[in-house]
């Protein structure tokens, strides 16, 4: 079992439309939990960041952390075709903490006008 | 601009063969490191260096070894190409968060066939 499981879908929505992207994990002492976007053929940009427990929202994107569930969830409103991009969760922290973050496997979004 | 530049950006190389992947940054980060992205793999950690003067396995560390300059380069070396060491090569550095946290910024990748 991998430690950090993302569906890699791909996932196709019309422009509008609410998207959720999910990652399961199985590493209890994970403390740091970030959302990657990465554009084709780019290297992937630093999109959300949460630490521990909760919600984080940036404007039509909303990052939760269920560490009870070991579960996290980006949420992106009103969807948009400049959105379409792999969106990879990763997850570090806990003991030791020297910085290494574990990657899901990317779930690529399509958003069709 | 401020950030992480790899260079080549492509290569093809003959099983056998040798190459370095060059990497640098100029944000005065302390840590360094080198995934490799496959189709369904998602990022994979070959090594890090969490300072200068350190260097440490990933994951995946078979076949590459890895040499942290200085504070700013961070390169990765193929000693003999395989075909399975076709991938895509992404170099990033890591400034703390508040709270203990590490956000990578990323190079654009160094895009590596081996035939």
């Amino acid at each position: 079992q991998k430690e950090v499981e993302q569906d890699p879908g791909p996932l196709s929505v019309p422009e509008g439309a609410i998207v959720s992207l999910n990652c399961t994990y199985s590493n209890s002492a994970f403390q740091y939990f970030m959302w990657y976007r990465q554009y084709s053929r780019k290297g992937p940009e630093l999109l959300m960041y949460t630490y521990s427990s909760g919600n984080k929202e940036d404007g039509r994107f909303t990052a939760q952390v269920d560490k009870s569930s070991k579960y996290i969830s980006l949420f992106i409103r009103d969807s948009q075709p400049s959105d379409s991009a792999t969106y990879l969760c990763a997850m570090g922290g806990g003991p030791g903490n020297t910085g290494k973050l574990i990657f899901g496997q990317g779930t690529t979004l399509q958003v069709k006008p | 601009n401020a950030g992480v530049t790899q260079t080549p950006k492509f290569q093809v190389l003959k099983t056998g063969q040798s190459m370095t992947l060059q990497c640098a940054q100029d944000m005065n980060h302390n840590s360094m490191y080198w995934y490799r992205q496959d189709p369904g793999m998602g990022l994979r950690l070959i090594y890090y260096s969490a300072s200068e003067g350190t260097t440490d396995k990933g994951e995946v560390p078979n076949g590459y070894n890895v040499s942290r300059l200085n504070k700013r380069e961070f390169s990765l070396r193929l000693e003999s190409a395989a075909p399975s060491q076709t991938s895509v090569y992404f170099c990033a550095s890591s400034e703390a968060f508040g709270q203990g946290g590490y956000g990578y910024t990323f190079g654009s990748g160094t895009r590596l066939t081996v035939v």
